[in-house]
């Protein structure tokens, strides 16, 4: 597709499992974003990946997430143990990349439900 | 890290009337500041951005100005419309960082 898309859509999960979120970015961007918005707030930065490799991590809450790219175009990301503070909508996005920021294109997220 | 505080969290205005959302950052190397528009359950989608070496930009019946000495930045709306009714966000980064750092959002309504 032309978009950035996002699976699953939806995910309900109970504490202690472990989940997977997957993106697909927009074809040619090589700079790829995971961001988490909480209800009635700002996306929050996790991580961002300029092809393979994770250039900013800073943004991890703790060791139980981990995020992939190995191909440089879809990446994955993997939450374990999950609890209940987990709950958010997990939103990718992908730029062209480069030195200059450009906009980022954003998926229509994945809302994950930690019971 | 950088730090972005948005101002206010909503906002309702009448139809045709302007509005006003305005943003402070704390790192004085960010420059690029861009404003995303998230109707209800949809993706944010960008709206305008504006760099550093600029004041003031505008596009139709949005504009965005930018006061790097007091690192602030703020969205002008005019003429609103039903259709402008969304939560708006800022957004800071440093060119080479290419890590985004968002406000907390402002929820317009639009009245008609």
């Amino acid at each position: 597709g032309a978009g950035v898309s996002q699976t699953p859509s939806n995910k309900v999960t109970e504490k202690g499992k472990y989940v997977e979120l997957r993106c697909d970015p927009i074809s040619g961007h090589t700079a790829l974003y995971w961001y988490r918005q909480s209800l009635g707030q700002g996306p929050e930065f996790l991580i961002y990946f300029q092809g393979t490799g994770a250039a900013d991590d800073s943004g991890l809450p703790n060791d139980r997430f981990f995020a992939v790219r190995p191909e440089g175009s879809v990446s994955t990301l993997k939450i374990q143990r999950t609890e209940r503070g987990d709950s958010a909508v997990y939103l990718c996005a992908s730029s062209l990349g480069g030195q200059n920021t450009g906009e980022l294109f954003f998926g229509e997220g994945s809302r994950l439900t930690v019971l | 890290g950088e730090n972005v505080e948005q101002h206010p969290s909503t906002l309702s205005v009448q139809e045709g009337d302007s509005a006003v959302i305005k943003c402070t950052y704390s790192d004085s190397a960010s420059n690029y500041f861009p404003w995303y528009k998230q109707e209800l359950g949809k993706r944010p989608q960008l709206i305008i951005d504006i760099r550093s070496n600029v004041g003031e930009k505008k596009d139709q019946r949005i504009a965005v100005t930018l006061n790097k000495t007091a690192k602030h930045f703020s969205l002008h709306i005019t003429e609103t419309q039903p259709e402008d009714s969304a939560v708006y966000f800022c957004a800071a980064n440093k060119a080479a960082g290419n890590k985004l750092t968002f406000g907390g959002g402002t929820r317009v309504l639009v009245k008609p």
